[in-house]
């Protein structure tokens, strides 16, 4: 069966980095899109953007370019999200999602991860 | 602020029939791009509810369904049970910005 199984909470300070990791398996990890999803406390969802991983290329939604990063590792069927230079405003759960069609921008995200609470506080 | 908007919440008894609304533009539901709905329940990951504007996965019951009309689309809970108590997300394309957004999420209650 698909799984998406993302990695633990993290604590960090401002200003510091986290790279948050999400192993796909049940299916082959090249024939879907991989999106990243953000949800903050008590709030709703944002589409932060969504990797080709077959091809690598990342495509970013507005306010999530620059200081957020989408990587792959196909190896392991593994994808990846770096927050670089965090903020007390990037606490938030941080979800993988395994996406249909979004080269056609007709995309629907079938299979979640468990997702991964990153809280940054000094 | 979300390209899609839904009204914050919607309440109905059980056995009662609610609607969910999307609200876009011409840019998006307008522009034809499909539209899927979520399901979150308390403290877990969302779930596809519909997909293609108004296709249910496999094990969503028909007392879901989904239309898409000129700029908004709908979610029918028709027979509403306790379990439907969450909160949902419409989401779709915009090509104005290049990018898919979801929509402000809608808490449905049952009563």
């Amino acid at each position: 069966q698909v799984q998406l199984v993302q990695s633990g909470s993290e604590l960090k300070k401002p200003g510091a980095s986290v790279k948050v990791s999400c192993k796909a398996s049940g299916y082959t990890f090249t024939d879907h899109a991989m999106n990243w999803v953000r949800q903050a406390p008590g709030q709703g969802l944002e589409w932060m953007g969504w990797i080709h991983t077959e091809t690598g290329n990342a495509t970013y939604a507005q306010g999530f370019s620059g200081l957020f990063v989408f990587s792959l590792d196909t190896s392991v069927s593994t994808a990846y999200l770096e927050i670089r230079n965090l903020k007390p405003a990037d606490t938030a759960v941080y979800y993988c999602v395994r996406g249909h069609g979004c080269s056609f921008k007709k995309c629907y995200l079938d299979y979640w991860g468990q997702g991964s609470l990153v809280t940054v506080s000094s | 602020q979300s390209v899609l908007t839904q009204p914050p919440s919607v309440s109905g008894a059980p056995g009662q029939s609610v609607a969910i609304f999307c609200n876009g533009s011409s840019s998006n539901i307008g522009a034809y791009y499909d539209v899927q709905w979520y399901q979150q329940l308390p403290g877990t990951a969302p779930k596809l509810l519909m997909y293609g504007n108004g296709n249910r996965p496999s094990g969503v019951p028909d007392r879901f369904s989904g239309s898409r009309y000129g700029t908004s689309a709908s979610l029918a809970i028709t027979g509403l049970q306790v379990e439907d108590e969450a909160d949902y997300y419409c989401q779709s394309y915009d090509n104005s910005l290049g990018v898919y957004f979801f929509g402000s999420g809608t808490r449905v209650t049952v009563l």
